[in-house]
């Protein structure tokens, strides 16, 4: 069964801290990777899409990592502000179809 | 640029009633369109997508169903509206499936509430 797991399921950090979000994912075939910010009430919005062959790629200061041997993914967030406070979500991408399978997402809340 | 839209932002409607929601896509032509739907506290279910007028793919068997009558149009609807059927409704668009990745750009979403 295509699953995509996410933990933790919230975290409370301080302004200014750095956090690490992890993915892991059980799809097949995979095709990409892709992490979205959500803003409470809002659509998500795209951070990043890796492919197979990417192991990092960066978007100001979220850096994303995939391991495709190991099927896990992680997102890191760094000197983190209160803007980034919303729910982070690992979706993953099935053959060629474009479907997408997300995970429940991540809840992070920034306090200062 | 492109941009989506969806209306109502906000709707209540009580059990049994009908519902259409509508999703509208600004600055591109024949575009790949979804229906998702995100209850609270689970991940986004994608309920239907469509790659051109007319064609309708349907992933969750349900009482909703879905249109596109214009090429950058889709419809959500149901005859008669469960209370299981609450939840934040988001539409996104992308470019294509093949050749990709293409990005998933969504919608602000529809909070439905069903009493």
């Amino acid at each position: 069964k295509n699953q995509v797991e996410q933990s933790p399921q919230s975290l409370i950090i301080l302004e200014g801290k750095n956090c690490t979000l992890q993915c892991n994912y059980t799809v097949s075939p995979f095709s990409n990777l892709r992490w979205y910010k959500q803003d409470t009430g809002r659509g998500p919005v795209s951070l990043t899409i890796m492919t197979f062959s990417e192991n990092t790629k960066s978007n100001g200061r979220y850096t994303a990592t995939l391991d495709a041997d190991t099927k896990q993914s992680s997102l890191h967030i760094t000197a983190s502000q209160l803007s980034d406070s919303a729910s982070y979500i690992c979706v993953v991408s099935s053959g060629n179809t474009g479907k997408l399978i997300f995970g429940q997402g991540t809840t992070l809340q920034v306090k200062p | 640029s492109q941009t989506i839209h969806q209306w109502p932002a906000t709707l209540v409607q009580p059990v049994g009633s009908p519902l259409s929601l509508e999703c509208t896509v600004e600055g591109t032509s024949n575009p790949n369109l979804y229906w998702y739907r995100q209850a609270a506290g689970r991940g986004l279910q994608l309920l239907f997508y469509s790659v051109g007028i007319g064609q309708i793919s349907s992933e969750v068997p349900q009482n909703l169903s879905a249109s596109r009558p214009q090429d950058r149009q889709f419809i959500l609807s149901s005859k008669k509206l469960l209370l299981s059927d609450s939840g934040f409704y988001l539409c996104a668009w992308s470019r294509g499936t093949s050749g990709g990745p293409y990005e998933q750009y969504f919608g602000p979403g529809t909070r439905l509430t069903v009493t």
